[in-house]
C-alpha cells in the first residue's frame, strides 16, 4: 500500500509555456500533499503544503503566482509552473499523507527541462 | 527551530563491507518522529523507518538496523554486508508531533564498489 505516482516523469518544454505535473495517491486518501523541489546533488526543498479543499500553504520565497497548486480531490493534486523559464528546470518531488499515517509517501517526480 | 544534520557527505565502500550513515537532529519538541528515506538514481525516495520519539528501542529489517539515541540525538543507520543495489542517496528526516513537514538533512551519497 501507500502508493503515489506522479505524472509526467519528464517533460520538455519551451520558454514561457506553463507544465502541469499531476500526483495522485493510489490506494489511499491524502489529506495532505507536498510539493518539493530538488535541484542536483542537493536536499529536497519545500514548496507548499496542498490540504484538500483548501488553498496551499506557500513556503517563504516561493512564488504563488508562479507554481499554482490544486489539491480538488483526496487523491489528486496538481502543480502548474506558469510561464516557464529555464531557471525552474529541476525535479519536483510529492508526497502525500493523511492524519493517520505517520509517514509521507513520494512520488517518483518529474524532471523539468526548460529551453 | 528543527534542523537534521547529516555531516557525511560521500561515504565510498567496497561491497560485503558494513556502513554507518550519521544522523543528528535538534527539536524542542517532547514527541516527534524520524524518518530515514532511500533516493536511487531513478530519484523516487523510498520509505525506510519510521521511528517515534518514545520509542528508543533498535530495529533490524534483514541487512538495516537503525540505532536511535535520544541522549546524544542521533538516529544512525547502519547497512550490514553491504550491496552494490545499496547504492544511493540517503536522506534522515525528521517531523514534529502535530506538525505536517518535514524537516530533511542534506543527504548522504552512498556508494557501493563491486
Amino acid at each position: 500500500g501507500a502508493v503515489v505516482s506522479q505524472h509526467p516523469s519528464r517533460v520538455i518544454c519551451k520558454s514561457g509555456t506553463s507544465v502541469k505535473i499531476e500526483c495522485r495517491s493510489l490506494d489511499f486518501q491524502a489529506t495532505t500533499m507536498f510539493w518539493y523541489r530538488q535541484f542536483p546533488k542537493q536536499s529536497l526543498m519545500l514548496m507548499a503544503t496542498s490540504n484538500e479543499g483548501s488553498k496551499a500553504t506557500y513556503e517563504q520565497g516561493v512564488e504563488k503566482d508562479k507554481f499554482l497548486i490544486n489539491h480538488a480531490s483526496l487523491t489528486l493534486s496538481t502543480l502548474t509552473v506558469t510561464s516557464a523559464h529555464p531557471e525552474d528546470s529541476s525535479f519536483y518531488i510529492c508526497s502525500a499523507g493523511t492524519r493517520s499515517k505517520e509517514t509521507q509517501y513520494f512520488g517518483p517526480g518529474t524532471r523539468l527541462l526548460v529551453l | 527551530a528543527q534542523k537534521v544534520t547529516q555531516a557525511q557527505t560521500e561515504i565510498s565502500v567496497v561491497e560485503k563491507e558494513d556502513v554507518t550513515l550519521d544522523c543528528v537532529y535538534e527539536t524542542r519538541d517532547t514527541t516527534y518522529y524520524l524518518f530515514w528515506y532511500k533516493q536511487p538514481p531513478s530519484g523516487e525516495l523510498v520509505f525506510l523507518i519510521r521511528r517515534n520519539s518514545f520509542d528508543e528501542q533498535n530495529e533490524i529489517s534483514g541487512r538495516y538496523s537503525w540505532n536511535f539515541q535520544k541522549s546524544t540525538s542521533s538516529f544512525n543507520f547502519t547497512i550490514t554486508a553491504s550491496q552494490v543495489v545499496d547504492s544511493a542517496v540517503y536522506f534522515c528526516a525528521l517531523r514534529g508531533l502535530g506538525a505536517q513537514k518535514l524537516v530533511f538533512g542534506q543527504g548522504t551519497r552512498l556508494t557501493i564498489n563491486p
